[in-house]
């Protein structure tokens, strides 16, 4: 069966400090990849999606990156951390395909305060 | 642009009743809907999904509604229990995943 892992859990940074955010999917091949945010008690917000090694796409402009050194790996990353940064991240994986239509199962997230 | 919106940010039930949460998605072109719930401090987790060739589906305890023509869905959870405490998200699928805010399901004992 296929999981999904996120790390760290919990983390709290400084402004201006950098950010490495893993996530690692087991039990599947090329999988379609995600990175989302979500505020305090609100919906989820696309970040990322990838659907191959070092294919990133970008739904919004922001302080954050994503690299997708291996087929299974997703990083999500920062040079300089914002205040507004700060929220709950996670990760998430559909079955291979070019279109977001698959169910997508997420990882049990990082949150992430920023001071 | 595309939107999902849930009808209430709580809903708050009686343990062993039935609880409704509703949905309502803009694009027409959506052919594909999830349900996930959220418990705090976790990820969503999947319940159930529909095609838009369909018109109802059901799980363990859960139904799900789809009225394409007014463009609503709606989960059902039969014999409501405090485990099902959570936020519960719709989502609706054209091209890509679009998800609702999420209504938050306080159970009474």
């Amino acid at each position: 069966s296929q999981t999904i892992h996120q790390w760290p859990a919990t983390l709290v940074q400084p402004v201006g400090s950098p950010l490495s955010l893993e996530c690692t999917v087991e039990g599947t091949s090329n999988p379609n990849l995600y990175w989302y945010r979500q505020a305090a008690g609100r919906g989820l917000q696309l970040l990322f999606y990838s659907v191959g090694i070092g294919q990133i796409s970008s739904e919004v402009p922001q302080n954050l990156s994503a690299s997708r050194p291996q087929d299974r790996q997703f990083i999500l990353s920062s040079k300089k951390l914002l205040l507004s940064d700060s929220g709950f991240y996670l990760c998430a994986w559909s079955e291979v395909g070019t279109r977001q239509l698959n169910t997508q199962y997420f990882g049990p997230g990082t949150r992430l305060t920023v001071l | 642009g595309e939107s999902v919106g849930l009808h209430l940010p709580t809903l708050s039930v009686q343990e062993g009743d039935n609880s409704i949460i509703n949905c309502a998605y803009s694009n027409s072109a959506s052919d594909y809907f999830i349900w996930y719930k959220q418990e705090s401090g976790k990820g969503p987790q999947f319940i159930i999904d529909i095609r838009s060739n369909m018109d109802k589906r059901q799980g363990q305890r859960v139904t799900v509604l789809l009225n394409k023509t007014v463009k609503h869905l709606s989960l059902q959870i039969a014999a409501t229990q405090p485990g099902d405490s959570a936020v519960y998200f719709c989502a609706a699928s054209s091209y890509k995943l679009i998800f609702g805010s999420g209504t938050r399901l306080l159970v009474r004992p």
